[in-house]
């Protein structure tokens, strides 16, 4: 069954610093995507950046970076050079080929100091 | 170009008593589906709608039930309310293509009495 493990609760960032956000899939497809989420307090899901499985090259979008690493069934998120607005929730989540269904990790909060 | 819709924007009920929640998708898009979001938790799937039948179903009741019109918009019911059904509900849309990022609305915050 598919599964998205976000194991960081919380994380904290200085300004102006990169952080790293984790996250580990399961799946027995081998054709599927990977979706990172943001959702600020005000509740809204925004969509950040997307890798398909048969992606050869890691996706960016801006400060965005996604760290595929098939073998090791990770797609941890990487934020350039934090800025307070970064301070939100984080998702991680993937969908199969074959279905249409999207999980959800359980996310990880973050919090940019200034 | 208005991106997802949803209404309305909160929404009190007590235990027993059905609920309709409704969104527009963004424009362009032919697919939507419905999430529920307890506090602190990532969303659950509920259902997608693509051209006006049911497509998929995640893990809940037939208590949860869906409608999508025309013109893509679509309906979430949930009959005889519980006090857990108590989340923020959120409706995405996207292309019919699998590949393609969903475009979430603001959500309903739902509290039940």
């Amino acid at each position: 069954a598919q599964k998205i493990t976000q194991t960081q609760p919380g994380m904290f960032v200085q300004e102006k610093e990169a952080v790293t956000l984790d996250c580990t899939y399961d799946t027995s497809d081998q054709s599927y995507g990977l979706f990172w989420y943001k959702q600020p307090s005000s509740g809204e899901m925004i969509f950040l950046i997307y890798q398909g499985s048969y992606d050869e090259q890691n996706a960016t979008e801006g400060r965005y970076s996604l760290n595929f690493q098939k073998a090791r069934k990770s797609a941890n998120l990487v934020i350039s050079a934090s800025q307070l607005g970064d301070s939100a929730m984080y998702f991680c989540a993937m969908r199969e080929g074959r279905g249409f269904k999207t999980i959800f990790g359980a996310g990880t909060r973050l919090f940019v100091k200034a | 170009d208005a991106g997802v819709t949803q209404s309305p924007t909160h929404l009190i009920k007590t235990r027993g008593q059905q609920v309709t929640l409704r969104c527009s998708p963004k424009s362009g898009h032919d697919t939507v589906s419905w999430y529920q979001q307890a506090l602190g938790q990532g969303p659950q799937f509920i259902f997608q709608y693509y051209e006006e039948e049911e497509r998929q179903r995640g893990n809940f009741p037939d208590r949860f039930s869906g409608h999508q019109f025309p013109n893509y918009s679509s309906e979430l019911n949930v009959n005889a309310l519980l006090l857990g059904d108590s989340a923020l509900y959120l409706c995405a849309s996207s292309f019919s293509s699998n590949n393609q990022p969903q475009h979430f609305g603001d959500g309903t915050r739902l509290s039940i009495l």
